[in-house]
């Protein structure tokens, strides 16, 4: 088995803040994804990379960075927080071939004030 | 662009009742279909998969069935747990790019 684990839990940021979060996984899969999820919104794919250094945006790029510099850990960055935003962000696995079964974080909640 | 389309956003029901939640695609060909659940303060986890027309997956006593014509994949089941409350998302499969198209979601309350 293994397991994604996501940092921070809670993200609380300023508007025009620039904030990070950080995703890492055991499970040695190659492919790694980063999704926002808003109520009443589903989820939404915002990057994803199929190897270490591999970056492709999803349909909500906008306003987000990712890097993958290692094949464990993806990272996304908001580049500039938006005042009242708030939602959940998922990073989730996948086993090679396999794209469909993909394995999720616990996610990061952003409050931005 | 492909999509997934979940008509209900909650769906509240007793113990041992029925359960169907609908999910409706919009996409060429035949693109494989999934549902996932989440629970409470977790991720989603996948749940089953179906990628022809007429085919039924199921797990854990949900199950749906792949309808072409009708463009559907249903879930159901006979007769739910108040542990099954959770969120349910149907998703749609892009193999060319190795990503899944959500749905909005629908929340199942399970009363006991």
């Amino acid at each position: 088995g293994g397991i994604i684990t996501q940092t921070p839990k809670f993200l609380i940021g300023q508007e025009g803040q620039k904030l990070t979060l950080k995703c890492q996984q055991n499970f040695n899969h190659d492919t790694m994804y980063w999704y926002r999820q808003d109520s009443g919104k589903g989820l939404r794919l915002i990057y994803y990379s199929i190897t270490e250094n591999d970056l492709q945006k999803g349909d909500l790029s906008e306003g987000y960075d990712a890097s993958r510099e290692k094949k464990s850990s993806f990272s996304l960055t908001v580049t500039s927080a938006q005042k009242n935003e708030m939602a959940v962000f998922l990073c989730a696995s996948s086993p090679p071939g396999t794209y469909y079964e993909q394995y999720f974080g616990p996610g990061t909640r952003l409050t931005v004030l | 662009g492909d999509s997934v389309t979940q008509t209900e956003g909650q769906v509240a029901l007793s113990e041992e009742d029925f359960l169907t939640i609908h999910c409706n695609y919009s996409a060429s060909g035949y693109p494989a279909l999934f549902w996932y659940v989440q629970y409470p303060g977790e991720g989603p986890q996948f749940l089953f998969r179906a990628s022809r027309d007429k085919e039924k997956g199921s797990s854990r006593g949900f199950e749906a069935t792949y309808d072409k014509g009708t463009t559907s994949f249903h879930l159901r089941k006979a007769s739910v747990q108040e542990s099954d409350s959770a969120v349910y998302y149907c998703a749609l499969g892009d193999s060319n790019y190795n990503v899944l198209y959500f749905g909005s979601g629908t929340k199942l309350t399970v009363e006991p």
